[in-house]
């Protein structure tokens, strides 16, 4: 049974940088174990994805968002870490780590969310 | 382009048939995935492929695909299925995923 959870702070403030951590159970980032995703969304508003880390270490971004992201992984302890520099209240959202099947393109399970928050 | 279009709602009468559609240029190259979203919830995959559904995913779902615009057809809509339906693909050069705005079902 796969499951993730995202955590990380509730609240940032304008400017800091976000990190965010997705624990994983029931596979492995480790040899043809597929990749987790990170997709955002903002209240009331759609889908965004962010960014993507396979299990061997490739990584995708987001074109309108690469400069600001860095995702990587921690197959050891079964995490995947996502962060977000240079935050601002359009940031906003809830984020979502997702699980993606080795060599599909759909994000199968999904994390509960955390919702972030960016004020001052 | 890069981008999904989806009609932002649409409504059908309980126990009638709903298609909801997706446009998009990548859809020439790759099928849509369809995601399910209730109030409060994370996503869920109800559609993948050219017309497979995850387990637990009712066979009243289904998907197809016509040259840039795919569409879930839902047949004999219920109740639950009331919700945030959001398509989403690879881009052309498959580097990245797109989602769509999202179309919001209601059933009547």
């Amino acid at each position: 049974q796969i499951t993730l959870k995202e955590s990380g702070p509730t609240l940032v403030k304008p400017t800091q940088t976000l990190t965010l951590t997705c624990s994983f159970s029931g596979f492995s980032l480790t040899t043809g174990g597929g990749g987790v995703g990170w997709i955002r969304q903002p209240p009331g508003k759609a889908l965004e994805w962010l960014a993507l880390i396979y299990w061997d270490d490739d990584q995708h971004y987001s074109p309108s968002l690469r400069s600001r992201l860095t995702i990587t992984r921690d197959s050891t302890n079964n995490k995947v870490i996502l962060t977000m520099t240079d935050m601002d209240p359009v940031d906003t959202a809830t984020y979502y780590c997702a699980h993606n099947d080795f060599g599909a393109h759909y994000f199968d399970y999904w994390g509960q969310g955390a919702l972030v928050t960016v004020s001052s | 382009s890069s981008e999904l279009t989806q009609d932002p709602a649409v409504s059908v009468a309980l126990g009638q048939t709903v298609r909801i559609t997706c446009q998009g240029d990548s859809l020439r190259t790759y099928y849509a995935l369809w995601y399910q979203q209730k109030p409060g919830q994370a996503p869920a995959l109800v559609m993948y492929g050219k017309h497979s559904r995850p387990s637990g995913i009712p066979d009243r779902f289904s998907g197809s695909t016509s040259g840039n615009t795919a569409s879930l057809t839902i047949t004999g809509a219920q109740a639950e299925d009331e919700a945030d339906y959001y398509c989403s693909s690879r881009d052309r050069t498959d580097k990245y995923w797109m989602f769509g705005g999202g179309t919001r079902l209601t059933v009547l």
